[in-house]
């Protein structure tokens, strides 16, 4: 079976700050695309970096960059210089190459503190 | 440019009844997942439709189903109404059904069931 794991329910960070997200996640595939998605309060879930686990380097997008360890099935979220508008949730997300099946884990509630 | 609209936004029902959400695609989308996000949890896939086909199925019942229209807009049907289908539910399209291509979300329909 696959599975996400966020083991943090709840992370904490001062603005201007630093945060790593964690997640975990479990397969026997070798193909496949990682995803760290936010969503606000208002619902919308948005893509915030996507990883292909054939790619050795990490991605990064401005403020956002991933720490993929592919041996350990780990994918961890790191938002450097962090702001206001961040809080959110912020799920870590799995699939296949072949399968339309992503699997999302249970969250983890990012506070941004003034 | 329009993104994923879904509509009602919020909706209430009573154990038993039947209830159609509806989803329309990002312009340019002709690919359309729904998701069904219980309070607390990360979204689970109910199933994605393409060409008008349904053409992959999450472990949903079939009380969940579904239809894709010509103009890429969709439905999401559920026949007698559980407590337990008390969700958000999401739609997210994309362009073919192919993993390089991302999703992008609506803000969900909130379904109550009294």
């Amino acid at each position: 079976a696959q599975t996400v794991t966020q083991s943090q329910p709840e992370m904490s960070v001062q603005e201007a700050e630093t945060v790593t997200l964690s997640c975990t996640y479990d397969t026997s595939e070798s193909d496949y695309y990682l995803f760290w998605y936010k969503q606000p309060p208002s619902r919308q879930m948005i893509l915030v970096i996507r990883q292909e686990a054939y790619k050795q380097q990490n991605a990064t997008e401005n403020r956002f960059s991933v720490n993929f360890q592919k041996a350990a099935k780990s994918f961890s979220l790191k938002i450097s210089d962090s702001q206001l508008g961040d809080a959110a949730m912020y799920f870590c997300a799995y699939l296949l190459y072949n399968n339309n099946d992503m699997r999302f884990g249970a969250g983890t509630r990012l506070t941004v503190k003034p | 440019d329009a993104g994923v609209t879904q509509s009602p936004t919020h909706l209430i029902k009573t154990r038993g009844q039947q209830v159609t959400l509806r989803c329309s695609p990002k312009s340019g989308h002709d690919t359309v997942s729904w998701y069904q996000q219980a309070l607390g949890q990360g979204p689970q896939f109910i199933f994605q439709y393409y060409e008008e086909e349904e053409r992959q199925r999450g472990n949903f019942p079939d009380r969940f189903s579904g239809h894709q229209f010509p103009n890429y807009s969709s439905e999401l049907n559920v026949n007698a109404l559980l407590l337990g289908d008390s969700a958000l539910y999401l739609c997210a399209s994309s362009l073919g059904f192919l993993h390089d291509q991302p999703q992008h979300f609506g803000d969900g329909t909130r379904l109550s069931i009294l």
